[in-house]
């Protein structure tokens, strides 16, 4: 069952900050937010995850509100080769991590 | 640091026949997910194995599907008797610890593409 809504599509201009929006309203206490994407064809790729505070690394950034029902992670300079579907994911349920529809950035040059 | 390497990246069976893909997780870890892509659908979980030990099989199909992560070599995700709706990709991942609500990561390699003509 989806934990977190996402919107479908989004596009972003080249050498802009993308900021990708993910819902996660019924996440518990001890469950982590995980960001992954997938360029057409390949395999999932890891992109960050966090607890409670923002993480940074060297692709992107992660802001996790106070709450933590919801987050958003920041593609600082998007690329063209960061044009892919973007999954974020909440928990990892018993041993799964559950991959909904996620958002289809475009990023537009 | 190599990753997780699948193979192969492509194959081509016919109906009833035998599917085996092979995943060798990234050095050090021993846990291993696989993970099925239908054409224009998510990602979704099939089996999680530590090594020797099958952990989680709740998102096998019931028939014609196992897998094995033996104490040597790859784990092996077997098909039999291949059907036209097992055509997909087949993702498997890893990690050195489980993932189980831990803050653990899980890696995935580049995918294994079947088809059942």
């Amino acid at each position: 069952d989806a934990k977190t809504t996402q919107p479908t599509s989004m596009d972003c201009a080249e050498g802009r900050a993308a900021n990708l929006p993910c819902n996660h309203s019924t996440i518990s206490g001890n469950e982590y937010v995980y960001w992954y994407r997938q360029i057409h064809s390949q395999g999932p790729q890891y992109i960050i995850h966090g607890l409670k505070n923002n993480e940074t690394n060297e692709m992107a950034s992660l802001i996790i509100t106070e709450d933590r029902k919801s987050s958003t992670l920041i593609l600082p300079h998007a690329t063209l080769r960061d044009t892919a579907v973007y999954y974020c994911i909440v928990g990892n349920t018993g041993n799964q991590f559950y991959f909904g529809t996620g958002t289809s950035l475009t990023v537009i040059p | 640091n190599a990753g997780v390497m699948q193979n192969p990246r492509h194959l081509v069976r016919r109906r009833g026949q035998e599917a085996r893909l092979r995943c060798s997780p990234m050095k050090g870890h021993s846990h291993v997910y696989w993970y099925r892509q239908l054409p224009e659908e998510g990602l979704k979980f099939m089996v999680y194995l530590q090594k020797e030990n099958i952990i989680d099989e709740s998102g096998m199909p019931k028939e014609r599907f196992s897998a094995e992560f033996p104490k040597e070599g790859p784990s092996i995700l077997r098909i039999q008797q291949v059907v036209r709706g097992d055509s997909a990709a087949y993702f498997c991942a890893s990690s050195p610890k489980a993932a189980a609500n831990s803050g653990n990561t899980i890696y995935f390699g580049e995918g294994s593409w079947l088809t059942v003509v």
